[in-house]
């Protein structure tokens, strides 16, 4: 079945140290993917998104390539700020039925 | 435009207590997902419905639990007789068309039960 995995957390960097999150799926068909972020005590915010192999979604300075070649999807940001501290979530929507597969989430601690 | 909206934000219910999620989604939406994020885990998919039509429910528990979204007012996510290992916080998400793309949250419900 369709699934998604996410790198392990917690994680906790230095203001300005650079960040990535690795995800991976499986999944038949072409999926989109996303990036969805939560901070404390609120829902999911759709962060970044690609629709096909070799896109790129970018917002905010987080950046996250679709590859298909290694079914992956790692979030990237160049410099990561204090106020960047939340759970981050890779999910996968295979357009049959419109549901998400959700990774269990990164927790990100940035420390000034 | 308000955003997709969930009520209550918290609620404690008693072991064998019935709780009862309201979700509003936002103005135009008429695809609602229900998501439930266990402790220290992501968010698993429950129900998807349109009005008054349930589409896929294959991540709903077989007892206990049903949804629904009746053609006028939220969507309502009802469990019954709850047990502690429904304590979770519930999402419930919106869309305006079934093409795979951008859901929108609402903040969620927690539920504990005590």
């Amino acid at each position: 079945g369709d699934s998604v995995t996410q790198m392990e957390g917690p994680v906790t960097l230095s203001e300005e140290a650079f960040l990535t999150i690795n995800c991976t799926y499986t999944a038949t068909g072409y999926p989109s993917l996303f990036w969805y972020v939560q901070y404390p005590g609120e829902g999911l915010q759709l962060l970044l998104k690609a629709t096909k192999a070799d896109d790129k979604g970018s917002n905010k300075g987080f950046e996250a390539t679709y590859r298909k070649e290694t079914t992956s999807f790692h979030l990237e940001k160049g410099s990561v700020q204090v106020s960047d501290s939340a759970v981050y979530f890779c999910a996968l929507n295979r357009h049959t039925g419109n549901q998400f597969y959700f990774g269990t989430g990164t927790s990100l601690t940035v420390i000034p | 435009n308000a955003g997709v909206m969930q009520n209550p934000r918290h609620l404690v219910r008693r072991r064998g207590q019935e709780a009862r999620l309201r979700c509003s989604p936002m103005k135009g939406h008429s695809h609602v997902y229900w998501y439930r994020q266990l402790p220290e885990e992501g968010l698993k998919f429950m129900v998807y419905l349109q009005k008054e039509n349930i589409i896929d429910e294959s991540g709903m528990p077989k007892e206990r639990f049903s949804a629904e979204f009746p053609k006028e007012g939220p969507s309502i996510l009802r469990i019954q007789q709850v047990v502690r290992g429904d304590s979770a916080a519930y999402f419930c998400a919106s869309s305006a068309t079934s093409d795979a793309g951008e859901q929108y949250f609402g903040p969620g419900t927690r539920l504990t039960v005590t």
